[in-house]
């Protein structure tokens, strides 16, 4: 069982490039979740998403976009990569109904130079 | 708006010392409560939830944490550290209205010391 993958785990780009990271889970969760880290700042939340084709804006959306085309699959694209895009990406999963626990995967380190 | 405050950035505790590491939370109705740990470049793994029942829960790696409505508090305590219980510990907070979004707080880093 492989829970949740990232790919990939390590990324330099470019001020203005695009990339998309990718995010598969296998356990046939409902939620997903897109979150950034940054030193001392914790976890801030992305986007999210409740199912296949539903998706909302966390508290930091911008510069973002996701797609939610499968249940397994929660891609995260950003489109004109900044400086300020320069952080560790973690990817979770969860379902609604046991017990809430979310699974996250390995992280992609994204640095924008 | 919900939030979860962890007043510690950084401890430092000898091996074999007891740990608590502190979690306030602001939430307006009951909330579900998590224990992460990330070790160095890694993702985050569960210590421990509370749902409801009993305020004090068990959880993983002998962590236990206990549940406080007055005080809006979930600590996280272990009596004795090892020193591979170095790591940064997150508490969070499960939104339960609509739909769930955890929102974590900013973290503690615990170093021990041999």
């Amino acid at each position: 069982n492989a829970g949740v993958t990232q790919t990939p785990k390590f990324r330099i780009l470019k001020i203005g490039q695009s990339m998309t990271l990718q995010c598969a889970q296998d356990m046939n969760h409902n939620y997903m979740y897109w979150y950034r880290q940054d030193p001392g700042m914790g976890l801030k939340l992305i986007y999210y998403s409740v199912g296949a084709g539903i998706t909302d804006k966390g508290e930091v959306p911008n510069g973002y976009n996701v797609s939610r085309s499968t249940t397994e699959d929660f891609p995260l694209r950003l489109e004109l990569a900044a400086p300020s895009q320069t952080s560790v990406y973690f990817c979770a999963s969860s379902t609604s109904h046991t017990n809430l626990e979310a699974f996250f995967g390995q992280g992609t380190r994204l640095t924008v130079v | 708006a919900q939030s979860v405050t962890q007043p510690d950035i950084h401890i430092t505790v000898s091996e074999g010392a007891s740990l608590e590491l502190r979690c306030n939370y602001s939430y307006g109705a009951t909330p579900y409560l998590f224990w992460y740990v990330q070790s160095p470049g890694q993702g985050l793994q569960l210590l421990l939830k509370y749902f409801s029942g009993d305020t004090l829960v068990q959880g993983i790696k002998g962590f236990e944490a206990e549940f406080k409505r007055s005080q809006s508090s979930f600590n996280l305590r272990k009596p004795s550290v090892h020193w591979s219980d170095a790591a940064e510990y997150f508490c969070a907070v499960v939104t339960t209205s609509g739909t769930y979004k955890y929102i974590f707080g900013t973290g503690t880093r615990l170093k021990v010391l041999a």
